[in-house]
Formats: C-alpha cells, sequence, structure tokens
C-alpha cells in the first residue's frame, strides 16, 4: 500500500447504528487530519492530530470521536448520527514542523449516507 | 484570520483554450501556497506548491501558477484546457492557527467545467 488509504469507501447506516472510518498513512508523516466534505459547502476541517496528539477540534459535535493510537493510524468513530452528516469524509495527512513543507497527501475518502 | 478567496464557483472554457483559476489570499506569515484538484467522488490532489524560490511554479498535467507577493495572489493557468481537465480545484494556503501551529487553510473550489 502507497499514500494514505481509507476504509470504507463507502458505508450506509441508521441513526442508531455505530461504526468507524479508518485510515492509514504510509508516508512516515507526523500528522494526520480528518475533513468532512459536504455538497455545496466549503472543505471543513474537523480533526487534527500531530506525534498523536489532538490538537484541533474544530467544535464538531460530540457524535464523532476520534482516534489516534499511532503516528501511522486515525479512525473516525461514529455513533448516533443525523443525516446532515451524510457527506464524503477525506483523511489527509502532512508533515509538520521545521523540515516539513505542510502539503497534505489526502486519501480517496468514505463516502457516508446516513439514513 | 486567514482567508482564501477563489473567484468564481464555476469555470467554464472550451476545450484547446486558456485555463485561469483565481486565488486570492491573506496570511499573517511568509505563505506556502497549495493547488490542489478533486476529480469526482475521490480524494484531493496535489498539482503544485509554492514554498520559497521561484515565484512561477510547474505542476502536473501542464498547469502552472505564479506567486504574486504584491497582489497577494496565486492564480492557477494552463495554456490549453483539455477534456479531462475537468474537475474541481482547490487553492490552499498555510497559516497560523489559535494555538501557533502552521496549517493549511482550504478555499471553497472552484469547478471547471471543459465544453467540447
Amino acid at each position: 500500500e502507497t499514500g494514505v488509504t481509507q476504509t470504507p469507501r463507502h458505508l450506509v447506516m441508521g441513526m442508531t447504528n455505530k461504526k468507524s472510518l479508518k485510515c492509514e498513512q504510509h508516508l512516515g508523516h507526523n500528522a494526520m487530519y480528518w475533513y468532512k466534505q459536504s455538497a455545496k459547502k466549503p472543505l471543513e476541517l474537523m480533526f487534527v492530530y500531530n506525534f498523536k496528539e489532538q490538537t484541533e477540534n474544530n467544535s464538531v459535535p460530540s457524535r464523532f470521536s476520534p482516534e489516534c493510537p499511532n503516528s501511522s493510524h486515525l479512525f473516525l468513530h461514529l455513533h448516533t448520527l443525523q443525516p446532515e452528516d451524510s457527506a464524503l469524509y477525506l483523511c489527509a495527512s502532512s508533515q509538520d514542523g521545521s523540515s516539513g513543507t505542510f502539503e497534505q497527501f489526502f486519501g480517496p475518502g468514505t463516502r457516508l449516507t446516513v439514513l | 484570520a486567514q482567508s482564501v478567496t477563489q473567484l468564481g464557483s464555476h469555470v467554464s472554457v472550451s476545450e484547446g483554450a486558456l485555463v485561469l483559476l483565481r486565488c486570492n489570499y491573506s496570511s499573517s506569515v511568509p505563505p506556502y501556497l497549495f493547488w490542489y484538484v478533486q476529480y469526482p467522488n475521490q480524494g484531493l490532489q496535489l498539482l503544485l506548491k509554492y514554498t520559497t524560490g521561484a515565484t512561477l511554479v510547474k505542476g502536473i498535467n501542464g498547469f502552472e501558477a505564479e506567486f504574486k507577493k504584491s497582489e497577494t495572489s496565486f492564480h492557477l493557468t494552463k495554456p490549453s484546457a483539455h477534456m479531462s481537465d475537468a474537475a474541481e480545484y482547490f487553492c490552499a494556503v498555510t497559516d497560523l492557527t489559535d494555538t501557533g501551529r502552521r496549517a493549511l487553510t482550504f478555499g471553497s473550489g472552484t469547478r471547471l467545467q471543459v465544453q467540447p
């Protein structure tokens, strides 16, 4: 595997379900990100992890719960979602710090539909 | 606060015509600037970037962009559009967050249509 991978690519869930999105980066980066991309809305940054520490949480509802067990893996745990949470969820990674250029490398995304 | 403005949410050009996608930014620190492309149901792919040095940068698929500090702009161009260029394009700039970290801020995107 190379780059940033995300699983599953598509997910349909009911409002009472619990599911998780998985992201893995094979680039040796030290920062990972979750974004939400809805139709007709700008890309929304949800969470940032730097060296496994959460450094940004942009007022995301608690029904979204991130987990970063190590610098290569990032999860987004979902529970009791709403239909308006249907979107493309993108994971990205970057090399931050004095030696980094901060460009982010994106995975293909998970298309989430909440019924 | 940093911001990125992409003028025109939709741009339509004819195949073979010049492509010009506009991006203006504000940044409290010397910026790093990026253009990304997104094809339907895919993630964002880096087209090109400016960090330091030459202000005209060349990217993949024949695209280039010029950093103009005096105009705070980083417009994306391609001399001759191809049907395969139809996609959404995002401009991004680094700036400092409230916690003092450098982070990327994305523009709202420009959807490029290429007419045959």
